[in-house]
């Protein structure tokens, strides 16, 4: 199971781009990318999903390289309200429960 | 409105008795997970199903028990509550195992 590795905490100004990159050596070939957001007091909330390559919601973008060992979640000019943990987490359907969410990474937007 | 809920938002107990955190969801998602969390750490797996009758342990399942007779329904169990089980408990579930999880707003149990 593919453990994954992410800074621990990141600091940032309104209006800029953050890039939170997770390490996860051991991916295996059925598994994809999910990154998460929680807020205080509150569950994690799904951001973005990815396989390889570059994927692009409305809030964020994945970037994957070919070889899948690492992945950067892309938030385009952040705000206060993106302060949050951000949390990278390996996941497969031969795996699912053995999926680790680790401490994730403290965005602090600054203003 | 279709979503997951969880029940009781806060509960207070005291140690060696039974509790049990109740979770409830509207998709008929097959797989449905439990997650603790203590304070200032990210979440750990403690049970997860991926269909009704079929459970399976997570990194800490010591001391918890699951069931899962119906696919909406994911109860959690403290068999003997201990004072290291304090923490906040999500539910989460999935249309499937490799697709997003989405969370309740948890349970917030403290054990004295």
């Amino acid at each position: 199971l593919a453990k994954t590795t992410q800074p621990i905490s990141m600091d940032s100004y309104e209006g800029q781009e953050v890039n939170i990159t997770c390490s996860h050596n051991n991916i295996a070939t059925n598994d994809y990318i999910t990154w998460y957001q929680q807020f205080p007091s509150q569950g994690p909330r799904f951001i973005i999903q990815g396989y390889k390559t570059k994927v692009t919601n409305e809030v964020a973008s994945l970037f994957i390289p070919a070889d899948r060992k690492s992945s950067t979640l892309s938030l385009p000019r952040v705000s206060l309200s993106d302060t949050a943990v951000y949390y990278c987490l390996v996941v497969s359907n031969t795996n699912a429960g053995k999926s680790t969410f680790g401490d994730g990474t403290t965005l602090t937007v600054k203003p | 409105d279709a979503g997951i809920t969880q029940s009781p938002r806060y509960k207070i107990t005291e140690t060696g008795r039974q509790v049990t955190l109740m979770c409830h969801q509207t998709w008929s998602h097959s797989y449905m997970f439990w997650y603790r969390q203590d304070l200032g750490h990210g979440l750990r797996l403690i049970y997860y199903s991926a269909a009704a009758d079929i459970t399976d342990k997570g990194e800490v399942s010591d001391g918890y028990v699951v069931s899962r007779s119906k696919t909406e329904n994911f109860p959690l169990t403290l068999e003997s509550a201990t004072r290291s089980q304090t923490s906040v408990y999500f539910c989460a579930s999935s249309e499937d195992g490799d697709q997003p999880q989405h969370f309740g707003d948890g349970t917030r149990l403290s054990i004295l």
